[in-house]
Formats: C-alpha cells, sequence, structure tokens
C-alpha cells in the first residue's frame, strides 16, 4: 500500500508562479523526502524533512512538515518551465532504508 | 561520479516470455533497490539488498520474479514468465549504508509486455 498522498494530482500554472504540492501520511515517520521526476527519466531527490524540523529550504524549495496533521508541503517559487515533472513525497517505513512513495503531483509549467 | 546505470532502456516482449534487467549501483553503496512503477504511479519498492544479502523482498511476486546481487555490486531482476500486468517502468537505486537516506536513481527499464 502506499503512504503518502499528493495533492493535487495535477497542477498547471503560468512560468513565474509559485506552485504548491501537498502530501499526507499515514504512519508515523521518521523523514519525509521529495522527489522529482522528469518525463521517461530517473527520479532526482530534491530535499529530505526529518520529523523534528518544521520547515526546510533549498534554492527555490521551502518544504515544511506538520507531522501533528501527517502533512507535508512542497513549494517552488519563481517557477520555470525546467520545472514541469512529477513530484513525489516519499516516507520511511518502520525505520529501515525503506521508502514508500505517493502517486505523485503532475507539474506543468506554461510559458 | 558516475551514476546508477541500468539496461538496457527498453524492452518489448510477448506475454509468457522471460526477460531480464541489469542494474550497477553507485560505486560503494552497499544498499540496492528495485521498484517497480506502474503508469500514473508512484513507485513500488519490489526488493532491497544490503550488499548480497536481501533484507526486504515482501512486495516481490515470488512466482515469476527473482533478483540476485551474487558479488555485492551490480544486480539483475529476472520476470518469468511475464503478463500483461508486469508492463511498467523498473527503477533501480541505491544508497551508502549508514545514515544515508537519500536514495540514487538510475534512468529505468521501460518495459512493455503483449
Amino acid at each position: 500500500s502506499q503512504q503518502g498522498e499528493e495533492d493535487p494530482q495535477a497542477l498547471s500554472i503560468q512560468e513565474g508562479e509559485n506552485a504548491t504540492m501537498n502530501c499526507s501520511y499515514k504512519t508515523s515517520i521518521n523523514n519525509l523526502q521529495w522527489y522529482r521526476q522528469n518525463s521517461g527519466r530517473g527520479l532526482v531527490h530534491l530535499i529530505l524533512i526529518r520529523s523534528n524540523e518544521r520547515e526546510k529550504h533549498s534554492g527555490r524549495l521551502r518544504v515544511t512538515l506538520d507531522t501533528s496533521k501527517k502533512s507535508s508541503s512542497l513549494l517552488i517559487t519563481a517557477s520555470r518551465a525546467a520545472d514541469t515533472a512529477s513530484y513525489f513525497c516519499a516516507t520511511d517505513w518502520g525505520g529501515a532504508q525503506k521508502l514508500v512513495f505517493g502517486q505523485g503531483t503532475r507539474l506543468t509549467i506554461n510559458p | 561520479e558516475a551514476g546508477v546505470a541500468q539496461s538496457p532502456r527498453y524492452k518489448i516482449i510477448e506475454k509468457r516470455q522471460s526477460v531480464a534487467f541489469w542494474c550497477n549501483p553507485i560505486s560503494g553503496h552497499a544498499t540496492l533497490y528495485w521498484y517497480q512503477q506502474i503508469l500514473g504511479q508512484g513507485p513500488k519498492l519490489l526488493i532491497q539488498f544490503q550488499n548480497n544479502g536481501v533484507v526486504d523482498d515482501s512486495q516481490l511476486p515470488k512466482d515469476r520474479f527473482s533478483a540476485e546481487r551474487l558479488k555485492g555490486v551490480d544486480s539483475t531482476l529476472k520476470i518469468q514468465p511475464a503478463k500483461l500486468e508486469d508492463s511498467a517502468v523498473y527503477l533501480c537505486a541505491s544508497s551508502s549504508s549508514g545514515h544515508e537516506e537519500t536514495q540514487y536513481f538510475g534512468p529505468g527499464t521501460r518495459l512493455l509486455v503483449l
């Protein structure tokens, strides 16, 4: 079963706008990660946030984590055409190095 | 640093045939993963190796799927016989041991079963 669920399933915005994607999960976690997948390619790790962290930044990316609500959000600021991709959240499972992925959000940046 | 290598990139077979995928992880990475990603879904873990031992294969359909990592480096995933529902992208990933939690993914093998 998949631990995380992303919302929305698809998002289309204009270049330069901000994009926000949300992820909800079901069980306790040690960390949550976000990955990007360009069409026909493998996944690329974007950012990891630990359960004792509330917010983390990396360049134009901002991730928040609310463990009380079992949810996380990924904000991409000043979007670019190259940000067009699918974005997945992944949580650890049982403390092992095992990731469980959500269904993903398909982001399209329109020029 | 070279990334995770996978081959072939694409494979088309008929149902009931067999197929094998190969993965070479990042040098020095002890942990290797195989995922299945069906179109429109997130990757699902099939099997996880730590060196040449299996850590988790709870979601591997063992009646038709097998995987090995004999020397603790590269790995092979086999499907025999293939079914239509096996059409998917098969992703290999690796991570270093210990507290490393980031996984590094290869480009994947796209399998189409006709």
